[in-house]
């Protein structure tokens, strides 16, 4: 969904490094998450966030940060990448109203490779 | 732990022909839906069903969910070459406020 946009497309990067995945969103929704998936695991939720004084631990938050700079940014760090955090990696939104709509608008994701 | 298991994990069919997906899941939920993957994109909403309904259908799409077999299964009928993608049932557990994905089938449709 373009209207759901991250940066960059695919990384490459070594053992250690620190690595910065960022999205941003133009369809005015209040909540964001990340995701990662792996072959055959489906999609786990790394970090939430329903605005911007508010993060949330997914399952798998351990080796990783985030940050809502603004309602419409929401970014994923890691802090010192190891190679089982390769991996495709998903930015996601919702207007979180429980009447309409709670589905989530992806982004086209980030491949993560981590030597 | 995967909240939700689709079953078949892959399946492969000819164009016109019916493709049945099935999504168990553990515990009681606010609503299930259906997501669509291409190859390497992001995932695509389908369907959304709450635990009240028992059938929905949109298009070709045919979706049912029997909650006290904790069950769903995602029907798509005269499929298409296009159809071809990976299919991800999610559940909305009550007091978590965040979908759980499973773990998804590959459908593939020979044209």
């Amino acid at each position: 969904d373009a209207d759901v946009t991250q940066t960059p497309r695919n990384r490459i990067t070594k053992t250690g490094k620190r690595i910065m995945l960022e999205c941003s969103q133009t369809k005015g929704h209040d909540r964001m998450y990340w995701y990662r998936q792996d072959p055959g695991l489906g999609l786990r939720l790394i970090y939430y966030s329903f605005d911007v004084k508010d993060i949330n631990k997914g399952e798998i938050s351990d080796g990783y940060s985030v940050s809502r700079q603004a309602q419409a940014k929401f970014s994923l760090s890691l802090e010192s990448a190891i190679p089982n955090q390769t991996a495709l990696y998903f930015c996601a939104t919702s207007d979180g109203h429980p009447a309409t709509n709670e589905k989530l608008f992806f982004g086209s994701g980030t491949q993560l490779s981590v030597l | 732990s995967q909240q939700g298991e689709e079953d078949p994990q892959a399946l492969s069919i000819q164009e016109g022909e019916n493709a049945t997906m099935n999504c168990s899941y553990k515990t009681s939920i606010n609503n299930l839906q259906w997501y669509r993957q291409n190859s390497g994109r992001g995932l695509v909403h389908l369907i959304l069903i709450r635990s009240n309904e028992r059938e929905k259908h949109s298009g070709r799409l045919r979706v049912t969910l029997d909650t006290s077999k904790k069950s769903s299964s995602l029907l798509i009928t005269a499929s298409r070459a296009a159809d071809t993608a990976s299919y991800f049932c999610a559940t909305d557990p009550p007091g978590t406020d965040k979908l759980i994905f499973g773990t998804g089938t590959r459908l593939q449709v020979f044209p």
